[in-house]
């Protein structure tokens, strides 16, 4: 079966920090990944997606970044923190080629003061 | 652009009783596919059901079931039996089927099952 996984699952930085968040999944190959944010209280903002190695998609111009080194692994940075990327980040993946449904992982909480 | 919209932000509903969750959709393609999320306070998404617009029997899975009206745009999340265990956020999602890789989230309701 498959399993999703991100980490750490808690994380608190100072303004101007760097930042380096990690997924990865197990027993699929070629998912198509995704990063989203949610801030306190609200809806899924979709940060980027992957559909393969080196091929990421941007949805949102910020300080942040995204890289997909290996097949199953798809990881957020960021040079600089701002205040405003504080929140709950999700990485999910689904089936490539299928329009089913996405599965998520357990979301890492940042916090930056 | 497509657009999910879920206008009920908060309800209640007591313990063993049946509610229902609203959303609506907006898009040009015939063939999508549309879920529901819940988010417990644990904050572990959690797929509850889906629906694929080109099936005309609406999805149920256990406790849950959906009413899919896809002239209206319509779908609604029905929970009977509601259990404590039910208090969670719920989310619609929406789909395309037209070479996207994009998932559109409504903004949630969030449910509390009262004892």
């Amino acid at each position: 079966s498959q399993t999703i996984h991100q980490w750490p699952a808690t994380l608190v930085q100072p303004v101007g920090s760097p930042l380096s968040l990690e997924c990865t999944v197990e027993g699929t190959s070629n998912p198509n990944l995704y990063w989203y944010r949610q801030a306190a209280g609200r809806g899924l903002q979709l940060l980027f997606y992957s559909v393969g190695i080196g091929q990421i998609s941007s949805e949102v111009p910020q300080n942040l970044s995204a890289s997909r080194p290996q097949d199953r692994q798809f990881i957020l940075s960021s040079k600089k923190l701002l205040l405003s990327d504080s929140g709950f980040y999700l990485c999910a993946w689904r089936l490539a080629g299928f329009y089913n449904e996405q599965f998520f992982g357990p979301g890492t909480r940042l916090t930056v003061l | 652009a497509q657009t999910v919209t879920q206008s009920q932000p908060e309800m209640s509903v007591q313990e063993a009783e049946t509610v229902t969750l609203s959303c609506t959709y907006d898009t040009s393609e015939n063939n999508y596919y549309l879920f529901w999320y819940k988010q417990p306070p644990s904050r572990q998404m959690i797929l509850v059901i889906r629906q694929e617009a080109y099936k005309q029997q609406n999805a149920t899975e256990n406790r849950f079931s959906v009413n899919f009206q896809k002239a209206a745009k319509s779908f609604s999340l029905k929970i009977s039996d509601s259990q404590l265990g039910d208090t969670a956020m719920y989310f619609c999602a929406f789909t395309g089927t037209s070479g996207t890789y994009k998932y559109i989230f409504g903004t949630g309701t969030r449910l509390k099952v009262l004892a």
